[in-house]
């Protein structure tokens, strides 16, 4: 059990461009899930995956922001045209059936 | 809407005592409950967990109590040592999809420290 393992753990950009985050789960964890964690919160649900299906999106979620999971293993989170309210710490879990998630380190997104 | 609601944003104990960290809910469709711990620079890991269906989980130094009634849980930990100081989290479930664990909603968090 390597964990949950996110890439990069911190990125620096400028409002506008677009950024890509990557979450490699537990190997036998099926559900995935998108969180996003700012100052002094909690982390807020996004988005989750029971394999490579996207079950549900948070009204968070805005047309700019798009998750994938490909093959059910590691999934993408991409934001386009970086906006300030974006800096945030992006997380992701992994989960098997009936099972607490396990969290990764985050991804810190800061827009200059 | 705060759904989950931590309303101490920090605890000072000293070691050996007992940690009272303290969660309130309003969404009565809630059935899962679980507390997680988390250091600077890393994610949130697991402590505990409580179904609806019981009021008190224990395992070994913590406790998580469940009244249901009054919307509220508490996480105990007992003897509270210095390296327990973390922001501690609540959060929330609701059974879906055939699973007891499905997205969390989290409160904001307390901030937990031990002194020696």
């Amino acid at each position: 059990d390597t964990g949950v393992s996110q890439n990069p753990r911190h990125k620096i950009t400028k409002r506008g461009q677009n950024v890509t985050f990557r979450c490699d789960p537990i190997s036998e964890h099926n559900r995935l899930y998108w969180y996003r964690q700012t100052l002094g919160q909690g982390p807020e649900f996004l988005t989750y995956f029971q394999n490579e299906a996207q079950l549900e999106k948070s009204r968070l979620l805005s047309d700019r922001f798009s998750a994938e999971r490909p093959k059910g293993s590691f999934s993408t989170l991409e934001i386009q045209r970086t906006e300030q309210g974006d800096s945030a710490m992006y997380l992701c879990a992994s989960s098997s059936f009936n099972q607490p998630q396990h969290f990764g380190d985050g991804t810190r997104l800061s827009i200059l | 809407d705060q759904q989950v609601k931590q309303n101490s944003p920090s605890l000072s104990v000293q070691e050996g005592r007992i940690s009272i960290l303290n969660c309130d809910y309003t969404n009565s469709m809630f059935d899962y409950f679980l507390w997680y711990k988390k250091y600077p620079a890393e994610g949130p890991t697991f402590l505990i967990s409580i179904s609806s269906i019981k009021d008190k989980n224990e395992d070994g130094r913590f406790t998580v109590f469940l009244n249901k009634s009054a919307k509220h849980l508490s996480l105990h930990i007992v003897p509270s040592q210095p390296g327990d100081s973390a922001v501690y989290f609540c959060a929330a479930s609701a059974s879906a999809g055939g699973t007891s664990y499905g997205k969390l909603t989290f409160g904001q968090g307390t901030i937990l420290t031990v002194h020696p």
